[in-house]
């Protein structure tokens, strides 16, 4: 089984900072990775898929990168519903995801 | 409209059974997998494993693999998660969601259609 490890578990920032969040693999997972953002009471939204596109609707301010065990989402630019817990997902071997992220208001 | 629908809230008691349902609607159900996703009080995202409804193919993530079944009704559209006996530790509220490309290959497995959940209760 692949683990994700996200990190930080918090991330405490103010609107209109840089979010930059981590995802590392104990494997490689090629760029067989995907992000996703949830807020409280509502389902997971995909916004990064194969490390670095973007989902259809997906602001520009968003952005992955990475391949092999090291991945990370960005966010240029944080707006105030960026605010929520983001989660890496690999689906290099079966799928898993990682512990999650949270951006919270600084 | 292209949606997942999932089954009402249940409230069991432990050694009690349950299946909950999720129906999708607006497109080809036979041609994309449904995967099924628990979410704890409090916590992560847990994938539990995932069934392509085209012939009924299941993949168990190991850490559920004989806690639960995953089953599909092609004719209905309509992808099931079931319990023999439920604990208190299934408390949760369970996703069922599907892939944002048809076919079978695995290649397309990232969700981007998502249902609004099931919230199951154990408790005596």
């Amino acid at each position: 089984e692949i683990v994700l490890t996200q990190s930080p578990a918090t991330l405490s920032l103010s609107p209109g900072e840089r979010a930059t969040l981590s995802c590392r693999a104990s494997q490689s997972v090629s760029s067989f990775l995907a992000w996703y953002q949830q807020k409280p009471g509502q389902a997971p939204r995909l916004l990064i898929y194969d490390a670095s596109n973007r989902a259809t609707g997906i602001p520009a301010r968003f952005s992955g990168s990475g391949s092999g065990t090291d991945f990370t989402l960005t966010i240029s630019s944080l707006e105030p519903e960026d605010f929520a817990v983001y989660y890496c997902q690999q689906r290099s071997n079966l799928l898993t995801f990682g512990g999650g992220t949270k951006v919270e208001i600084k | 409209e292209v949606q997942l629908v999932q089954s009402g809230a249940e409230l069991k008691k432990p050694g009690e059974s349950l299946k909950i349902s999720c129906k999708g609607s607006g497109y080809s159900f036979t041609n994309y997998w449904i995967g099924w996703v628990r979410q704890m009080p409090g916590k992560g995202l847990e994938w539990m494993g995932i069934i392509y409804p085209g012939d009924s193919d299941t993949r168990y993530i190991p850490s559920f693999q004989g806690q639960v079944t995953i089953s599909a009704d092609k004719s209905i559209s309509t992808a099931y998660l079931q319990w023999t006996s439920l604990k208190a530790s299934d408390t949760a509220m369970y996703y069922c969601a599907r892939p944002y490309s048809s076919g079978y290959s695995g290649s397309y497995w990232y969700f981007d259609l998502w249902g609004r959940g099931t919230l199951v209760t154990v408790s005596s």
